[in-house]
């Protein structure tokens, strides 16, 4: 089956530093990803969309320069937390697919704390 | 824009009972996908059955089934036989289908979630 993997699992960093998120498909070429963010007990809100060469597609009310999203490769989409601050402390999701399916494969997870 | 409504945030079994999960949902589409979504206490999203909108047959999968109706809009989920590793939070999500243009995104869009407890 197809994998998606994110690092690291678990971060912790300062406020006002920045954090990146790695999401890799390690079996298949993911031509679109998506990152979620999801606080506890609640369901997974798109915060974008990306496809790979171009310009992430933002859901209203996500701050794109806060939340800066790279896709520069098949295999590769980043997530940067920039100028990170306590409420942005969730749980982040990323999901794959490539263009033959419609189905998304999720990544395990990573869990930001800002302190 | 489509809605996906969980109405049951709550819900618990018994070991090797029946328990149903509810769902629907609203859209303007013909052609679309639901999913059930698992996901345990690690927080992995584990994809449980899908139904795509233009087969009439409801999907099967093992101990997993769903009634899906698409005339009301409702794609509820059962689990036979429960066991204890269905202890989760489960979610019904909606899928855009790809448009005629070719460029797909493939959103999905979540139900709250439902909390289901299979005690002993």
């Amino acid at each position: 089956g197809a994998v998606v993997s994110q690092h690291p699992s678990w971060v912790i960093c300062k406020s006002g530093t920045s954090v990146k998120i790695e999401c890799r498909s390690l079996d298949f070429q993911a031509t679109t990803m998506f990152w979620y963010r999801q606080f506890p007990k609640q369901s997974l809100m798109l915060m974008a969309t990306s496809n790979e060469g171009s310009k992430a597609t933002y859901e209203q009310g996500v701050e794109k320069d806060k939340f800066l999203i790279n896709h520069a490769s098949l295999t590769l989409s980043t997530l940067t937390v920039t100028s990170a601050h306590p409420e942005d402390s969730s749980f982040y999701i990323c999901s794959a697919r490539d263009w033959t399916d419609y189905e998304q494969y999720f990544g395990p997870g990573t869990r930001l704390t800002v302190t | 824009a489509q809605t996906v409504t969980q109405s049951q945030p709550e819900m618990s079994v018994q070991e090797a009972e029946t328990v149903t999960l509810s769902c629907t949902y609203d859209t303007s589409e013909n052609n679309y996908y639901l999913f059930w979504y698992k996901q345990p206490p690690s927080r992995q999203m584990i994809l449980v059955i899908r139904q795509e909108a233009y087969k009439q047959q409801n999907a099967t999968e093992n101990r997993f089934s769903v009634n899906f109706q698409k005339a009301a809009k409702s794609f509820s989920l059962k689990i036979s036989d429960s066991q204890l590793g269905d202890t989760a939070m489960y979610f019904c999500a909606f899928m855009n289908p790809i448009n005629a243009g070719g460029t797909s995104y493939g959103k999905l869009t979540f139900g709250q979630g439902t909390i289901l407890t299979v005690h002993p």
